[in-house]
């Protein structure tokens, strides 16, 4: 069975910070890598992904995440923060090459203080 | 392009009621998963179909559960009895399933309270 386990269950940034956030999964075979955020009172959007290829994927809003294969570790980083990046950022896995469902971690809640 | 839409956001019941929730998925969307979020957890899949049919429904409490999506569209999530354990928010999601280029988009969710 897969799991996800994200390190900082709440992380506290100063604005222009730099970020990152763990995620390590574990599962043997081939993966899909998934970081997702949830903006206070939205719903889950899609941050970025990794399915093969360049283990360094850029994704939207200037985060950026690194597939590490022998460390099972897929973290999430943005050089600078902003406050609006306050938010819960969710990493998830799924067996690579099919359409299955996420396994997701708890989840990280991100403060960015003016 | 809409996004998926849920109802209700919100609903609070008394345990042992029933209760629905209904999700439309993305147009041509050919999956769609329930999730179930408990405060301060990660979504956790309860299950998946493609079309009408059920893929995986491992994690469904199916004594309590059940969920259909009789014309392969849209679908319904039903508890029956609920307890106050199920309270939570209830996602769900859809994929347009292109191989291995598979990515989900999540509706709003809906909120129950189980009091």
């Amino acid at each position: 069975a897969q799991s996800v386990s994200q390190h900082n269950h709440h992380v506290i940034l100063s604005e222009a910070a730099s970020l990152e956030l763990g995620c390590n999964y574990s599962y043997g075979g081939t993966v899909n890598l998934f970081w997702y955020v949830q903006y206070p009172g939205q719903h889950l959007q899609l941050l970025l992904k990794y399915f093969s290829g360049d283990p360094l994927v850029k994704g939207i809003k200037g985060f950026e995440a690194e597939f590490i294969k022998s460390k099972f570790s897929f973290n999430l980083r943005k050089p600078s923060v902003q406050w609006s990046d306050t938010a819960e950022y969710f990493c998830a896995v799924r067996s690579g090459g099919g359409a299955d469902g996420l396994t997701f971690g708890k989840g990280t809640h991100l403060i960015i203080q003016p | 392009e809409a996004g998926v839409a849920q109802s209700p956001r919100y609903k609070i019941i008394e345990k042992r009621q029933s209760v629905a929730f209904w999700c439309n998925p993305i147009s041509g969307h050919a999956t769609l998963y329930w999730y179930q979020q408990i405060l301060g957890q990660g979504p956790k899949l309860l299950i998946q179909f493609q079309n009408n049919g059920v893929v995986d429904d491992s994690q469904l409490p199916k004594d309590r559960f059940s969920a259909e999506r009789l014309k392969g569209v849209d679908s319904t999530l039903k508890i029956q009895p609920a307890k106050l354990e199920d309270s939570a928010v209830y996602l769900c999601a859809s994929s347009s399933r292109q191989g291995s280029t598979d990515t989900q988009y999540f509706g709003p969710g809906t909120r129950l309270t189980v009091l």
